[in-house]
């Protein structure tokens, strides 16, 4: 079974400039969130989808991010324009769909190998 | 808020012994989850260890094991007989018990096993 799949693995931008990051999740996993890791500091939360939907955006900085999950399949993140603080390597991860705690779906988050963004 | 604070960003130990990484929380919620996601060199983040907080038994998986301290917030994790292959950045993290909810995690700990 595919794991989590993240494209690019790293991308060099200028400031300005607009890059999209690909998350293909485990094929049938309802739940896919988007983290952000800073220069070394914690794994920050950016939103959440269940299938289609967005359960919750809280975490995304500013609207010069945006994501979608076309049709509750691979999402995207989108970065227009990038700044320099947008540097860091972008997590995606994804989970089963229902009740969590259950046989089906016990909390554990399956990650992808991360996209490192760098912007100059 | 619900807050992950991991204490020591670095630490080394040699092949065999012994390491404990420590991780502390803040949070009003009577039932939670806590884990421990390690992350090796280029590799994804992977599922080391999972504890459900109205459980007071300890989780372990083989050589990893948790100190749950329910009363103090304190969720450590011991890795014993330590192998090479445990360098990695471990994460501790923590969840709430509701259906859809999002993962917190701390700011991490890079562990080094020495030959």
């Amino acid at each position: 079974e595919a794991g989590v799949t993240q494209f690019p693995s790293h991308s060099v931008i200028e400031k300005g400039q607009t890059v999209t990051l690909r998350c293909d999740p485990i094929s049938g996993h309802d739940n896919l969130y988007w983290y952000r890791r800073v220069m070394g500091k914690e794994i920050k939360f950016l939103l959440h989808f269940v299938k289609e939907s967005k359960q919750d955006e809280s975490g995304m900085p500013n609207n010069r991010f945006l994501a979608e999950r076309t049709g509750g399949t691979y999402s995207t993140l989108k970065v227009q324009p990038a700044e320099l603080e947008d540097s860091g390597v972008y997590f995606c991860a994804s989970s089963p769909g229902g009740q969590a705690y259950t046989a089906e779906n016990t909390g554990e988050l399956f990650f992808g190998e991360g996209s490192r963004l760098t912007v100059l | 808020a619900q807050t992950v604070t991991q204490s020591q960003p670095e630490m080394s130990v040699q092949e065999a012994e012994t390491v404990t990484l420590s991780c502390t929380y803040d949070t009003s919620e009577n039932n939670y989850y806590l884990f421990w996601y390690k992350q090796p060199p280029s590799r994804q983040m992977i599922l080391v260890i999972r504890q459900e907080a109205y459980k007071q038994q300890n989780a372990t998986e083989n050589r990893f094991s948790v100190n749950f301290q329910k009363a103090a917030k304190s969720f450590s994790l011991k890795i014993s007989d330590s192998q090479l292959g445990d360098t990695a950045m471990y994460f501790c993290a923590f969840m709430k018990p509701a259906s859809y909810d999002k993962v917190i995690f701390g700011p991490g700990t890079s562990l080094s096993v020495i030959p």
